[in-house]
């Protein structure tokens, strides 16, 4: 596509209830990353991925969030037992290289 | 630490005036790259400018140019004949060579251009 896809648009989530993010990067795009924004922050790091391989999970904030690649194109943010400090906007971006980033519009994730 | 700075929370412009969105950050690494993102409502980053800290001159894209000073460690945004489309977040982001890939981000300043 012309550009990088997320879905849902918005969830809300039960306190407790397992949620699946979809990202679709750019057609091509070898990097992938995943980046979490908190109301009235910048975003911050969660995970990279160079074609199917996860180079870089550190920001990653607990075994609750799990990110997959699987075929080097389409990725999935899961967060299981999802708690209210998980409430956040998650960006997808993706890249030819690793400089200069396309980022998605993000799901807006409410957790209640 | 932190490593980028964005101390206005918001600021206001008249339509069609220059406006200036103010950047530090801090970083031990000689390389680096600066970048300036918008954040319109839709909620998108949309790439505006770039900065290689090895670079001779500031850089420009169009009605932006980033004011890069590297001995005093800030990277200002300059938004030239400010337009009501302006009106939005913008961050500031740094890469520096811990990662070639990862951006740290500043917390954000929220343009609103008054017509």
């Amino acid at each position: 596509g012309a550009g990088v896809s997320q879905s849902p648009r918005y969830k809300v989530a039960k306190r407790g209830q397992d949620v699946a993010l979809r990202c679709d990067p750019i057609s091509g795009h070898v990097s992938l990353f995943w980046y979490q924004q908190a109301l009235g922050q910048g975003p911050e790091f969660l995970t990279y991925f160079q074609n199917e391989a996860q180079l870089d999970k550190s920001g990653l904030p607990s075994d609750r969030f799990f990110a997959e690649r699987p075929e080097g194109s389409v990725s999935t943010l899961k967060i299981q037992r999802t708690q209210q400090e998980d409430s956040a906007v998650y960006l997808c971006a993706s890249s030819l290289g690793v400089v200069f980033y396309t980022f998605g519009s993000g799901t807006r994730l409410t957790v209640v | 630490a932190q490593k980028i700075t964005q101390t206005q929370p918001g600021m206001f412009v008249q339509e069609k005036e220059a406006v200036t969105l103010d950047c530090t950050y801090d970083t031990s690494d000689p390389s680096y790259g600066l970048f300036w993102y918008k954040q319109p409502s839709s909620g998108e980053m949309i790439f505006l400018i770039y900065q290689g800290s090895y670079d001779q001159q500031n850089a420009t894209e169009g009605r932006y140019s980033l004011n890069f000073q590297k001995a005093r460690k800030s990277a200002n945004l300059v938004i030239s004949a400010s337009q009501l489309g302006d009106s939005a977040m913008y961050f500031c982001a740094m890469r520096d060579g811990g990662s070639n890939y990862k951006l740290t981000f500043g917390k954000g300043t929220l343009l609103t251009v008054n017509p």
